[in-house]
This record gives C-alpha cells, structure tokens and sequence, in this order.
C-alpha cells in the first residue's frame, strides 16, 4: 500500500501562509490526495482532496505536483483554530477504496 | 443534516470482557470504516464496510469485529478486552460506491467524534 511522509511537526506565526508538505512517491495513477485534520479532543474532519490539478476550498488549497508525488496544503492565514495534527492520506481507487492509512500527520503550531 | 453519531461516547471495561461500539453514518453514506487510536500507535484501519459487506480490513487480530446492517448503521465489536485495546475508536461514513472506484468526493470522510474506551 502506498504510504504518505509528512513532517512531525510545524509551527506559524498567526495569520501567516502555512505550507504543509505531503511526500507520496509510490501514488499510483487512481490515488487521490486527501487531507484532513484533528483537532484536539475530537474526530478528523476533511480539509480537502485532488487527483492531479490544484484545488481551491474556502478552508485551504492543494498544491500537487507535476509528477504527483508531492503535494502541499497552504492555509492562507492561520488563525489559532487552525492548530491541529494535518493528515495527508491516499484515497485507493478499485477494491480498496475504503482503506485508508493515516501516518502520524503534522502537528501545526500557530503562534499568536 | 446530522453527522455520524458514535455511541458510546465513553466506557469502562475490564480485561476479558467485550465491548460493542456503535456508528450511525450520514443519511445516504453507505460506507463506514472503523478505526483504532492511540497515542502510540496513531490513527489505524480496522476495517470497511459497504452494503453490508466487509470491503477491506486493516490488521489487527480477530477478536475485533464489525458488521454493517442493511440501514447503513454499524457496529464494531472487541472480545475478550486487553489493556492494550484502550483507546479512541473513531467511525467515518463516506458515500462509497458499487465497485470501490474512487470517484472525486465519493471517498470523502465524516468522523464521528469517537467512543473512548479504558480497559482497566
């Protein structure tokens, strides 16, 4: 299965860009990128997703490289709410759509 | 519309007993997948379902268990407890589709907040 490496940790100054890197060498042509995130004491919620050209939400943005096998979240401004453990997952096409493996996500400090 | 409802949120149970967690998805989701988290071990799959059909299954050890009812609803079951099953257990409906073809947004996740589970 293919696996995401993401930095441990991360920290930003409040209401500043934050880029969050996601490294998925071994993404095969049906993965799509997700991205969700965990903020304390509760359940992950989704941030966003894209399958090979860059995505715009009103939460944040992703950036996938050309060759797909790296993207990068950007929050345009953090805030404090924004401080949470960052998933990067790959999403299987064919039968193993639902199997989802998590790695250990970034964890995001903003600084006020 | 409402989210996905875990239930228990929390509970206490001792080493050998059993322990059934349940997971109401999204109204129209057919697929909920079951994880295991720790401070240790991070965020693990356990297990899929769609329509009523176990789909994909992560790798822990048969004493944990799933099934889904044809209302979409359900439920995960841990026999015979170990210390080490404390943990946060989470639930996550997506749309899914007949054949497992991530089509954008069909895969999407909803967690529930989770149930908590000691085992003391």
């Amino acid at each position: 299965d293919a696996k995401t490496t993401q930095p441990n940790s991360m920290e930003s100054n409040e209401e500043e860009p934050v880029h969050l890197p996601c490294n998925h060498s071994t993404i095969s042509g049906t993965d799509y990128i997700h991205w969700y995130r965990q903020l304390p004491s509760q359940g992950p919620e989704y941030v966003i997703h894209g399958l090979t050209s860059n995505v715009n939400n009103r939460m944040a943005s992703l950036a996938i490289a050309e060759d797909r096998k790296s993207s990068t979240l950007i929050l345009h401004r953090a805030t404090l709410r924004d401080a949470a453990v960052y998933y990067c997952i790959l999403k299987f096409g064919n039968t193993n759509a639902g199997k989802s493996t998590f790695g250990d996500g970034t964890t995001l400090t903003v600084k006020p | 519309k409402a989210g996905v409802t875990q239930t228990p949120r929390y509970l206490i149970k001792t080493r050998g007993q059993q322990v059934t967690l349940s997971c109401s998805p999204i109204s129209g989701h057919r697929s909920v997948s079951w994880y295991q988290q720790t401070p240790g071990q991070g965020l693990q799959f356990l297990f899929e379902y769609f329509s009523e059909t176990q789909r994909n299954k992560g790798n822990f050890p048969g004493r944990f268990s799933g099934r889904q009812f044809s209302n979409s609803r359900s439920e995960m079951n841990v026999s015979t407890l170990e210390l080490g099953d404390s943990a946060l257990y989470l639930c996550a409906s997506s749309l899914g589709l007949a054949g497992g073809s991530s089509r954008s947004g069909a895969n999407v996740l909803t967690f529930g907040a989770g149930s908590r589970l000691t085992v003391l």
